[in-house]
């Protein structure tokens, strides 16, 4: 099994600043990494796939980057309803086991 | 829209059985792998299965496998999780989701807002 660790567990930042999350893989996944947003009571939402890719809909201040075993997520001018948590996600392994990281929980410093 | 809505939840004895369903809509269904992903209370999401395009293909966590069979009816534009042999670990929301690409090695681009199942005596 590929284990995703997500650092930090929370992450306290003001609206309008950037955030930066990061998640390795214990083996590399090439780009075959995802980024989801949850928030409460709600199903997660897919923001990037391709490690970099933004998905349909997804704002431009959500950008993500990295390969092999480090990736980060970046959020730039934070908005209100950016407040979430998010789960980075490895989908490189045949056969497939995709795998989630433990998730960030991103909070209103 | 693309929409996919489950069903099937409930709260059940260790031990029996549940199967859930999934309707989709909104999309050529009969030309994505289809996944099912489940969340414990309070805790972060865990992958349980994927079913090819044409359900040639099914793929279990280790966790299930064995308990749990995935199926799927492109007929109907239906998703199932057939969950025997039942354990309180299996206590969660379980969402159902799609593919984003066709494969079964992929991202997940449409979820469903999930059915709860609890496992308790």
């Amino acid at each position: 099994e590929i284990v995703m660790t997500q650092s930090p567990a929370t992450l306290s930042v003001s609206p309008g600043e950037r955030a930066t999350l990061s998640c390795r893989a214990s083996q590399s996944v090439s780009s075959n990494l995802a980024w989801y947003q949850q928030k409460p009571g709600q199903a997660p939402r897919l923001l990037i796939y391709g490690a970099s890719t933004r998905a349909t809909d997804i704002p431009a201040r959500f950008s993500g980057s990295g390969s092999g075993t480090e990736f980060t997520l970046t959020i730039s001018g934070l908005q209100s309803e950016d407040f979430a948590v998010y789960y980075c996600q490895q989908y490189n392994k045949w056969p497939p086991e995709p795998t989630f990281g433990q998730g960030t929980r991103l909070e209103i410093k | 829209q693309v929409q996919l809505v489950e069903s099937g939840g409930g709260v059940v004895q260790p031990g029996r059985s549940l199967r859930l369903s999934c309707a989709a809509s909104g999309f050529t269904f009969s030309s994505y792998g289809m996944h099912w992903v489940r969340q414990a209370p309070g805790k972060g999401l865990e992958w349980v299965a994927v079913i090819s395009y044409d359900g040639s293909n099914k793929f279990y966590a280790d966790s299930v496998k064995g308990r749990f069979t995935i199926s799927r009816d492109n007929s109907k534009n239906t998703l199932d999780l057939q969950m025997n042999s039942l354990r309180p670990e299996d206590t969660a929301v379980y969402y159902c989701a799609k593919g984003r690409s066709g494969g079964q090695r992929d991202s997940m681009d449409v979820w469903g807002q999930g059915t709860t199942v609890t496992v308790s005596s």
